[in-house]
């Protein structure tokens, strides 16, 4: 069965310090890759996916991920975190012939003066 | 263009009632789904819709139907509720490069 882990419920950083959020999946070939974002009483916004290609992507609000086949990892960064960027952070998995999503369990962002 | 929206935002019900979640998407997609959100478990699928007339199971759809009412709209019912389905409700319609667009939510308390 397919699985996407979010080893990190809360993470604490300092305004202006770098960020990285670890997501690992289990799934027997290379699936779609999500990150969405979640600000408190919101639905989720998407900030960068990958499918093929490329493994560094880019999304919005200057987040990057890297997709790590040997280690089935999609990690989320960001060099310089801004107070607005607390929030909730979900990885997900995409299968595209089941057309079905799988969700981590998310990771707590707060950000400190 | 209003995306993906959800009615009603709020709901209280006594165990057994029944009621139904509305959902509607204006953005012409083929697939929606129904996700719930529960405290440490991230979003869960409990139902989708790949296209106008088909719904297929998710991870959790035990206690819940659906009816893909239309191409815009996607309905989740609960027809006895139970304590153990308080949560928040997400609905989402997915375009063609598989990005979903969440509705609000729907926070659901079960007495």
């Amino acid at each position: 069965a397919q699985s996407v882990t979010q080893p990190d419920i809360h993470i604490t950083v300092s305004e202006g310090a770098s960020l990285e959020l670890r997501c690992n999946y289990s799934y027997g070939a290379t699936p779609y890759l999500f990150w969405y974002v979640q600000s408190p009483g919101q639905g989720l916004q998407l900030l960068l996916k990958y499918f093929s290609g490329d493994t560094l992507v880019q999304g919005i609000k200057g987040f990057e991920a890297e997709f790590k086949r040997s280690q089935s990892s999609f990690n989320l960064r960001k060099p310089s975190v801004h107070w607005s960027d607390a929030a909730e952070y979900f990885c997900a998995v995409g299968i595209a012939t089941g057309n079905q999503f799988y969700f981590g369990t998310g990771t707590s962002l707060t950000v400190i003066p | 263009n209003a995306g993906v929206t959800q009615t009603p935002k709020f709901q209280v019900l006594k165990t057994g009632q029944s009621m139904t979640l509305q959902c509607a998407q204006d953005m012409n997609h083929n697939s929606m789904y129904w996700y719930r959100q529960d405290p440490g478990m991230g979003l869960r699928l409990i139902y989708y819709s790949a296209s106008e007339g088909t719904t297929d199971k998710g991870e959790v759809p035990n206690g819940y139907n659906v009816s893909r009412l239309n191409k815009r709209e996607f309905s989740l019912r609960l027809e006895s509720a139970a304590p153990s389905q308080t949560s928040v409700y997400f609905c989402a319609s997915r375009d063609r490069s598989y990005e979903q667009y969440f509705g609000p939510g729907t926070r659901l308390t079960v007495t």
